[in-house]
Parts: structure tokens; sequence; C-alpha cells
């Protein structure tokens, strides 16, 4: 099966770097997702990982290890409005789907 | 490009009635995913539909649940005599081809299904 883990609250300052962890065990990997999601609405594509190594895009960099079973997000510069849901995901067993973690909570103060 | 449309945005429903949610997939996408999301809890994985096709229906409860999509028409979340455990919002993405290969799934906005 698969097990996916990450914190479930973080808080940060506007301008400063946050790193939301992910630890997963599944069986058959065929790569890692991030999404964001405001309370309320619809989860948004992140980034995907299915390499070692860093991906950056703009403000937003996603690492992944997959020997370790790990994988983080990087947010820079934060900004009131990063304050969301950060959702990691990896496929099911069958590789049909994608299942999730709870999402971990970041809020940003002024 | 519209993206993925749910509706309605939110259902009242009283317990035994039944609840159907639909969700029409970005134009082009013929893979459909539907997940349940209670609060404070994370995206369960339902089902996954291509056209006329139920792919993997591991997620659905065995009992009261449904889901299609037709070759015509946005596809359909069916949930019979609903009791108060089944207020969630359940969202549906879409992609064009199976998720991975670089092929990221887009999110509706959810439906968000209250039982009284």
């Amino acid at each position: 099966g698969q097990n996916i883990d990450q914190p479930t609250e973080m808080t940060a300052t506007e301008g400063a770097i946050v790193q939301i962890n992910c630890t997963y065990q599944t069986s058959g990997f065929n790569g890692l997702f991030w999404y964001q999601q405001h309370a309320g609405e619809a989860p948004t594509f992140l980034s995907y990982n299915v390499l070692d190594g860093l991906e950056e895009k703009g403000r937003f960099s996603s690492f992944l290890s997959r020997s370790k079973g790990y994988s983080y997000l990087l947010l820079k510069e934060l900004q009131m409005k990063d304050s969301a849901s950060y959702l990691c995901a990896v496929f099911n067993q069958a590789g049909t789907a994608l299942i999730f973690g709870k999402g971990t909570t970041l809020s940003v103060s002024s | 490009n519209a993206g993925v449309m749910q509706n309605p945005r939110h259902l009242v429903r009283r317990r035994g009635q039944e609840a159907r949610l639909r969700c029409s997939p970005m134009k082009g996408h013929s893979h459909v995913y539907w997940y349940r999301q209670l609060p404070e809890e994370g995206l369960k994985f339902m089902v996954y539909l291509q056209k006329e096709n139920i792919i993997d229906e591991s997620g659905m409860p065995k009992e009261r649940f449904s889901a299609e999509f037709p070759k015509e028409g946005p596809s359909i979340l069916r949930i019979q005599q609903v009791v108060r455990g089944d207020s969630a919002a359940y969202f549906c993405a879409s992609s064009p081809s199976e998720t991975g290969e670089n092929t990221e799934a887009f999110f509706g906005q959810g439906t968000r299904l209250t039982v009284v």
C-alpha cells in the first residue's frame, strides 16, 4: 500500500523561506506531485518530480530523493497569499490514480 | 478553454435521498478521477474512469455509490440513500491521458454535499 506523511501545520512570516517535508512509502514509484489548495477551493498543480534532485519554478522548488522516500517543497519570499494547504501525492499501487497525504496547512503572517 | 466544471457547487440532501454530482472534464481530456475530502482530512481517491469505462474503483464504497462517464455528457457520481457521513466535498479531476508521464490532473471547484 501507500503511506504519506506530512506535518499538519506550519507557520512563517512574510518574506521568509519555508520547507515542507513529505515522506512516503509506496510499491512502485512513478513520480511525486505537489498541489496547493486554498480553503474552499480546488487543488492546483505545483510540481512533479520523477527523478532525484531539485526542480525550481519561480519562488517554488521541489526536491526528491527516491532512495530515502523523501521530498520537500521549498517556498521562498513568502507572501500572505501563500497561506494554504500543501498536498503531497504519489500513485496508488495500480498506478492509476494519485494518493494524497493529509496536507500541510501553512499560515503566513506579516 | 474552460477548466473542469463541477455542478452543483453546493448540494443539500435529506437522509435517504439521492445525490447526483456532475463533472465536465476539460476539453480534450478523456480521463476523470473522483475524490472525496472530509474536513481536516486529505483527498481520498474514489474512482478513475475513461469514456464508458471504469478503470479503477478501488476507493469506492461497496454500497450506495456509483460512477459513470458516458460517451456523451458529463461524468456522474451518484450516491443513493445518503447518510450524514456522506457530507463532504467531492472533487473531480481530469487529465488528457493517464496522470504521470509528466501530465498533471486538473481539479474542479468541487461539490459540497451536506446531508441533513
